[in-house]
């Protein structure tokens, strides 16, 4: 098992430009979420998805969107970057609301 | 909604001496609560989790976390603290989304 992927691993954008981060999970997880970390914020949540077709926003939805058309995918696309969206992105996925959340290695985004 | 409130950004202990690390959370319900280490420019691994059953819950490189209900808190320990033990740590509770606190930094000093 791969586990959970992340593409790119960095990435430098000028405001304005779009872009879709990749994650995908090979452990045919139903529950996938995308976090983004800062220094003394911990991890806030951007969107969640419960399974195939089914997405929620979390705490920081604003500018992002998602979707999930298979079980094993879940992009998350910035609309127009801003400097505020500098930060790591992180994937994660699990079994369930009772299991523990499997991190992908993270995207390091600057936007310029 | 839940949150969770990590006490604590910072916290510096010497080799051997005991790890404390704080977490208190809101719920409206009993959540299912979780203790993540990240190293640096690493993704989070899972330390230990509390679902449902015994309080006081074990997990990996010697650490345990007890769940107490009447003081909403799942604080973090490990009897002795090694320097491999250096990294950032974070609560999390869940339902049905998982939320984080904003992380305690452990420094192990010589």
């Amino acid at each position: 098992n791969a586990g959970v992927t992340q593409t790119p691993k960095f990435q430098v954008l000028k405001t304005g430009q779009s872009m879709t981060l990749q994650c995908a999970q090979d452990m045919n997880h139903e529950y996938m979420s995308w976090y983004r970390q800062d220094p003394g914020m911990g991890l806030r949540l951007i969107h969640y998805s419960v399974g195939a077709g089914i997405t929620d926003q979390g705490e920081v939805p604003n500018g992002y969107n998602v979707s999930r058309s298979t079980t094993e995918d879940f992009p998350l696309r910035l609309l127009s970057a801003a400097p505020s969206q500098t930060s790591v992105y992180f994937c994660a996925s699990s079994y369930s609301a009772a299991y523990e959340q499997y991190f992908g290695p993270g995207t390091r985004l600057t936007v310029t | 909604a839940q949150s969770v409130t990590q006490l604590g950004s910072h916290v510096s202990v010497s080799e051997g001496a005991l790890v404390l690390l704080r977490c208190n959370y809101s719920s409206s319900v009993p959540p299912y609560l979780f203790w993540y280490v990240q190293y640096p420019n690493q993704g989070l691994q899972l330390l230990l989790k509390y679902t449902t059953g015994a309080t006081l819950v074990k997990g990996i490189n010697g650490f345990e976390a007890e769940f107490k209900k009447s003081e909403t808190s799942f604080h973090l320990t490990k009897p002795s603290a090694h320097m491999s033990d250096a990294a950032e740590y974070f609560c999390a509770v869940r339902k049905n989304d998982m939320r984080f606190g904003a992380g305690t930094r452990l420094t192990v000093k010589p």
